[in-house]
Parts: C-alpha cells; sequence; structure tokens
C-alpha cells in the first residue's frame, strides 16, 4: 500500500478485555515498530520485528503485551486483561530496515479502556 | 540510554515570521541520526527533517532547517515563513546509528500560527 495502515482507527473497550490492534506496513519493509503515546506525551517504543522475529520486545510493558508478525508483513499487537493505564494511541512504523532508513508511521490506533 | 529534551512544551509564531524550536539530547555515541517529526491532529507522525551525525552542514528542507550543535548536544529546528499549516505537535527524535531497532522522542513541543 502506499502507506502504513491501522485498524481500527478507534477501538473502545471495557476494562478486563482483551483487544487485538493490526498495522499493515509499507510493502516490502522488513522492519516493523510499535510504539505507545499516552496523551501529551511523546511516543514510547514497544517492540521492534525484523521479518517475522521480534529482535527487540523490552518495551513491552508487562506480560499482557503481545504482538506477532507471522509472514513478515502485516502484525497485530495483542492486549490482554486490558486496564485504563492501558488508554493511548498505538502507533506502528514500519522502514525497508538498516539503521538510516527512514522510518514511516501510520495514523495510529486510539485505544479507550473504559 | 539516550534521552531526547525539548524544553518549550507551546511555542506562537505570527503567520509569515520564524519561530525555532529547541531540542537537546544526550548519549554517549559517535554517530546517531536525529529527526523532527511533526503530528497534526490526524496523529499520523510526518517526518520533516532528518541529520546524520557524522555530517557537519547542517540540514535544510525547503523552509525547514536545523542548528545542529554535536558537542553541545543540540539539534533546533527552524521554521521560515511560517504557514498556518504548520500548527501542529513537533517531536524531536534520536536513533542510534548501531542500534536500529528504535527511535527515542522527546516530550514535543505544540506549535500555534496566528493568522
Amino acid at each position: 500500500g502506499a502507506g502504513v495502515s491501522q485498524t481500527p482507527s478507534n477501538k473502545v473497550t471495557e476494562k478486563g478485555k482483551y483487544v487485538e490492534l493490526r498495522c499493515d506496513p509499507i510493502s516490502g519493509h522488513t522492519a516493523l515498530y510499535w510504539y505507545r503515546q499516552s496523551l501529551g506525551q511523546g511516543p514510547e517504543f514497544l517492540i521492534y520485528f525484523q521479518g517475522t522475529g521480534a529482535a527487540d520486545d523490552s518495551g513491552l510493558p508487562n506480560d499482557r503485551f503481545f504482538a506477532v508478525r507471522p509472514e513478515g508483513s502485516v502484525s497485530t499487537l495483542k492486549i490482554q486483561r486490558t486496564e485504563r493505564g492501558d488508554s493511548a494511541v498505538y502507533l506502528c512504523a514500519s522502514s525497508p530496515g538498516g539503521s538510516g532508513n527512514t522510518i514511516y508511521f501510520g495514523e495510529g490506533s486510539w485505544l479507550t479502556v473504559v | 540510554a539516550q534521552t531526547v529534551t525539548q524544553s518549550q512544551p507551546e511555542m506562537s509564531v505570527q503567520e509569515a515570521e520564524t519561530v525555532t524550536l529547541s531540542c537537546t539530547y544526550d548519549t554517549s555515541e559517535s554517530d546517531y541520526y536525529l529527526f523532527w517529526y511533526k503530528q497534526p491532529p490526524s496523529r499520523q507522525m510526518i517526518l520533516v527533517i532528518r541529520q546524520e551525525a557524522y555530517k557537519q552542514q547542517n540540514a535544510t528542507e525547503n523552509r525547514f532547517s536545523v542548528n545542529f550543535q554535536k558537542a553541545a548536544k543540540s539539534f533546533s529546528l527552524k521554521i521560515s515563513d511560517s504557514q498556518l499549516g504548520d500548527a501542529a505537535m513537533y517531536f524531536c527524535a534520536y536513533r542510534s546509528a548501531w542500534i536500529s531497532n528504535m527511535l527515542t522522542f522527546g516530550g514535543g513541543t505544540r506549535l500555534m500560527v496566528k493568522p
């Protein structure tokens, strides 16, 4: 596609529920990133994929958060037993890989836990 | 760990005037990249300009330019001839040249443009 696509754009869920957020990166991009942006703050790194494997998941806050990228393209961020503190915009980004390449962002999924 | 600091939560500029947004960072690395991203209400982070640390020449993209002071670890963004469409959140970001997995962002500066 032309850009990084994220669905859903907005999601409201009840505390304790399970949610999945989907990211479709730019075609051919091997690197994929998830960031979380709380209101009024800069994005914070969650996880990075190079191909199908999670090369760095050091930013995941706890074991309720999990992400997969089974075929090296689309990725899903999964959040179990959601809490109100999980409310944020979840941004996905992709790049061709390599430290010098520009990272391109999607418009994010705005998650609200009530 | 690297940190990025933006000390101006909000800035205001008159249309057609020039404004400078500040950014400082902390790192022990000698090779890295610095970026300015713009985030309008649509939430999408849009790359404005990038700077390679090994380049002494300041990057320029049309009305946008940077003042990169490596020794001072300072990376400010200058917007010339400000336009209403420049109003947005602006984030400064750091990326290691060796660990390509993440951008580290500052807290952002909200830029308002007055007509």
